[in-house]
């Protein structure tokens, strides 16, 4: 009973570095999220699919991509790093029932760019 | 404003009721949430409230609404120290799944 799996935990990567940062769901679950967490903020969405094969842009997608790359999985690529990407990245997935909010997450990646 | 508002801290005693407080902004948000982040981990839902209620009551979790206001609180009657943690809340505006919006944090303090 996983639920929401994020990988890697933790990462330090260099100004300009690449990464991609994978998430799991086995909930059958068709909407994913990605969110940025940053100190003194709430949660703030970058990228969100409803279903495999879609992707919308959130509220702060420059310097992000994503992949759906089928039901279960969906990636959050930087293709560039830079400092202000610095954060705690929290993938989650969600039902259509109840209030089509994100509903489990999973327990993050910290991210840090030097 | 855009902004979902908290208060930053709450210490309360084992055994007392927390209230927890929140403003929103939208009017017309559809659904109103709040969520539980315990240290390293990720954001749980704890529980929702539609718009056209004014309390909902799950266990020892009480949320209410006064929409003139725009102000959500939620009540944790009989405080454990398992309840320590960072509460937000969210509202849902109108526009869709990913229309929501999470307010700072509240960090939850309970001292034994």
């Amino acid at each position: 009973n996983a639920g929401v799996t994020q990988t890697p935990k933790f990462q330090v990567l260099k100004t300009g570095q690449s990464m991609t940062l994978q998430c799991a769901q086995d909930m059958n679950h068709n909407s994913m999220y990605w969110y940025r967490q940053d100190p003194g903020m709430g949660l703030r969405l970058i990228y969100y699919s409803a279903s495999e094969g879609t992707t919308d842009k959130g509220e702060v997608p420059n310097g992000y991509n994503v992949s759906r790359l089928n039901k279960r999985e969906f990636s959050l690529r930087l293709e560039s790093a830079a400092p202000s990407q610095t954060s705690v990245y929290f993938c989650a997935s969600s039902d259509p029932t109840g209030g089509g909010q994100p509903q489990h997450f999973g327990d993050g990646t910290r991210l840090s760019i030097l | 404003g855009e902004d979902v508002e908290q208060s930053l801290f709450l210490s309360v005693r084992e055994g007392d009721s927390s209230v927890i407080n929140c403003t929103y902004t939208d009017s017309s948000s559809t659904y109103l949430y709040w969520y539980k982040q315990e240290p390293g981990a990720g954001l749980q839902l704890l529980t929702y409230i539609f718009s056209n209620m004014d309390m909902k009551q799950d266990q020892r979790l009480t949320v209410l609404l006064n929409k003139k206001d725009k102000h959500l609180s939620l009540r944790i009657a009989d405080t454990q120290t398992g309840d320590s943690a960072i509460y937000f809340c969210a509202e849902r505006r109108s526009g869709g799944y990913q229309k929501v919006t999470f307010g700072t944090g509240t960090k939850l303090q309970v001292i034994p």
